[in-house]
């Protein structure tokens, strides 16, 4: 199965500034997808992020909040912007899986805003 | 819609029982593909079974067995001798291909699962 690197693994920053996290994967894959998981609770998908195309988004993420990249087959960022402490979660790239793989996932990023 | 449902919070056991934790699902579709992630203190999501909607067998593997019963929409999740370094968020996730791309997973709202020695 895949293998993804994601930076950072985690930040803090301060409110009304952003931070770009990104996630390199050993292979080629078509999808990735962009979640956020907010203290305590379960995993939400952000989008999903196509190489050459613009990103779907799910209801209640935009992109001028949550912009992405997808440069190339193994590359993707993805922008918290104008952060406020609401923000504070921990954010996964993930890809989608080989032949009889579960998906993989990024280490994560572990965002605090103050 | 697809949906997950943990209904189990937070389970404490002693360490060597036995627990169970739940999971029942609703999709539409008629292939689908279920999972189960561990997620430990630390953050990171490590995969511990895909079973397709088409392979009914239940599944062990070491002290882990899956029970897959498409009649009550459940694939429940069996650790037998439980062990603290089993202590740890664990989710349940659907998700479906429709013969096209992959899909994103829809997650259950996890089961937090404390082995105390």
């Amino acid at each position: 199965s895949a293998v993804i690197s994601q930076k950072p693994s985690r930040d803090i920053c301060q409110r009304g500034t952003s931070l770009t996290i990104q996630c390199q994967v050993d292979s080629q894959v078509t999808m990735m997808f962009w979640y956020r998981q907010q203290p305590g609770q379960s995993l939400t998908l952000i989008a999903t992020a196509n190489q050459g195309s613009e990103a779907t988004y799910e209801s209640g993420f935009v992109i001028d909040k949550f912009p992405i990249s997808r440069p190339n087959l193994t590359f993707s960022t993805l922008t918290v912007s104008n952060m406020s402490p609401e923000d504070s979660s921990i954010y996964l790239c993930s890809v989608s899986p080989g032949q009889g793989y579960g998906y993989t996932f990024g280490s994560g990023t572990r965002l605090t805003v103050v | 819609a697809q949906k997950v449902t943990q209904a189990q919070t937070e389970i404490s056991v002693v360490e060597k029982e036995d627990v169970t934790l739940d999971c029942v699902y609703e999709t539409r579709d008629t292939t689908y593909y279920l999972f189960w992630y561990k997620q430990p203190p630390s953050g990171e999501l490590v995969f511990l079974i895909r079973r397709n909607s088409f392979d009914e067998q239940n599944e062990i593997s070491g002290r882990y067995s899956w029970n897959f019963q498409k009649s009550t929409s459940s694939f429940n999740f069996t650790i037998t001798a439980s062990q603290v370094v089993d202590s740890a968020v664990y989710f349940c996730a659907l998700t479906s291909s429709r013969g096209g791309p992959a899909r994103q997973l829809t997650f259950g709202s996890g089961t937090q699962l404390t082995v105390l020695p």
